[in-house]
């Protein structure tokens, strides 16, 4: 139950296409979804987040979208650029506890 | 400004040394972490202390003791290392409960 199933494992997207990364979870306390992005020798950085409240967030480029009741929520870029080359965490966490889960990771890497 | 800064970036060691990974954050948080980021990318929660004290321990080998001197400080002290130990390990500090967390750039800890 505490487990972020977080597809595809890697991703190759050319410029200006759509990067879709997708996420599922298990436990219904969960109450805040970020969305974490990693550059090779750097640490992850917040990119997005969504709380349950809401189907949809966007910020520039990039767009949560939140499904409460299949529990599912994913991340959309758009006009990929090489620049987002990375590897992309979601994370869940709940209300009452400092424990993030995160999601196994996706490569993205966008062709010029 | 460094908002969370890790000392050493890189640690090379034998097997049975004993290291420490200090981390310090200068952001005014009270709840800090320390992350660990095998080879293929996952990322684990291993400790968070909240205020200095002890809020999460994930099932770590009690060969890792973390230790808060105060708020803006978490260190990570690992005895008797071993081949598997060896990994990238983030410290992140953050608001508290469904709060952004800002990592670290890191520690890659190379176990011989």
């Amino acid at each position: 139950q505490q487990q972020v199933k977080q597809s595809p494992q890697s991703l190759i997207v050319q410029k200006g296409g759509i990067s879709i990364i997708n996420c599922a979870y298990e436990n219904t306390a969960f109450d805040y979804f970020p969305w974490y992005q990693q550059f090779p020798g750097k640490g992850p950085a917040l990119l997005i987040a969504i709380r349950p409240d809401v189907s949809e967030k966007k910020e520039g480029r990039f767009t949560i979208s939140f499904n409460k009741s299949a529990k599912q929520f994913s991340l959309h870029i758009m006009d990929s650029q090489p620049g987002d080359s990375a590897t992309y965490f979601c994370a869940a966490f709940g209300s009452g506890t400092y424990k993030y889960i995160f999601g196994t990771g996706t490569r993205l890497k966008v062709l010029a | 400004d460094t908002a969370v800064s890790q000392t050493p970036k890189y640690l090379v060691t034998q097997m049975g040394n004993d290291k420490s990974i200090k981390c310090e954050q200068n952001l005014g948080h009270d709840t800090m972490y320390w992350y660990k980021q095998d080879s293929k990318k996952f990322l684990k929660i291993m400790f968070s202390y909240n205020n200095k004290e002890l809020i999460i321990n994930e099932t770590v080998p009690n060969r890792f003791s973390p230790k808060s001197p105060d708020k803006a400080h978490l260190n990570l002290h690992i005895n008797s290392l071993e081949l598997g130990d060896s990994a990238v390990y983030f410290c992140a500090s953050g608001t508290g409960p469904g709060g952004e967390q800002f990592f670290g750039p890191g520690t890659r800890l190379t176990v011989l």
